[in-house]
């Protein structure tokens, strides 16, 4: 069972332009949430994170939006740039304690055209 | 090391063949876990260790499937009997292991084929 959904399986936006990933989740007992990226033969590397008692989350070039009462988050990536390229995995976790296993999503793959 | 790493980086096996992975996660993480990814499909946790703490099976797929971790490093994931659904990438995770938040730093993963 599927507790963490991203149903766009691919993305393509123009260098410069704004990407936005969107993920949503089923299990309100969620209150870490993660993004991580990963390219080809690679493993996931983190990029960025949001606690369920904030509702954004700013880092450089990306923002995560958390939107509990939807059980929806998004990764905007602005400007975007042709090393964006990659698959972008959501990921949650239950409990504020060190150690639980993160859910995952099953990725968007995102192309920036230059 | 700098990172986690992993080992070997591809593997092909037949179908009924045991097989062992190996980890090493990043010096001086005291939590290590390991997930697969299947064709089209996300990261799916199976094991988790905590310093010298019995681990969290719970997400092992069958009793064909085990894992140990010696001297609180180095990870071996154990799949007997390999089965073609088996097929996928293992990938090994570690973290700081102190209580909070934390990130979890990926290997590069092996890749595992079955036929």
């Amino acid at each position: 069972d599927q507790q963490v959904k991203q149903n766009s399986p691919s993305l393509s936006v123009q260098e410069g332009r704004i990407s936005i990933l969107n993920c949503d989740y089923t299990n309100s007992m969620f209150d870490y949430f993660l993004w991580y990226k990963k390219y080809p033969a690679e493993g996931p590397t983190f990029l960025i994170s949001i606690s369920s008692i904030k509702d954004k989350n700013e880092d450089g070039r990306f923002t995560v939006f958390l939107n509990k009462s939807a059980k929806h988050l998004s990764l905007h990536i602005v400007p975007s740039q042709p090393g964006d390229s990659a698959v972008y995995f959501c990921a949650a976790r239950e409990g504020d304690i060190s150690g639980y296993a993160l859910n995952f999503g099953k990725g968007t793959s995102l192309l920036v055209t230059p | 090391g700098a990172g986690v790493s992993q080992s070997p980086s591809n593997k092909v096996t037949e179908k009924g063949k045991d097989v062992e992975l190996r980890c090493d996660p990043i010096s001086g993480h005291t939590a290590l876990y390991w997930y697969r990814q299947s064709l089209g499909q996300g990261l799916e946790f199976l094991i988790y260790f905590q310093g010298n703490s019995a681990p969290d099976k719970s997400g092992l797929p069958s009793d064909r499937f085990s894992a140990e971790r010696t001297g609180g490093s180095v990870s071996t994931l154990t799949i007997q009997r390999t089965q073609q659904e088996d097929s996928a990438v293992y990938l090994c995770a570690s973290s700081l292991g102190l209580a909070g938040r934390e990130t979890q730093y990926f290997g590069p993963g092996t890749r595992l084929l079955v036929l």
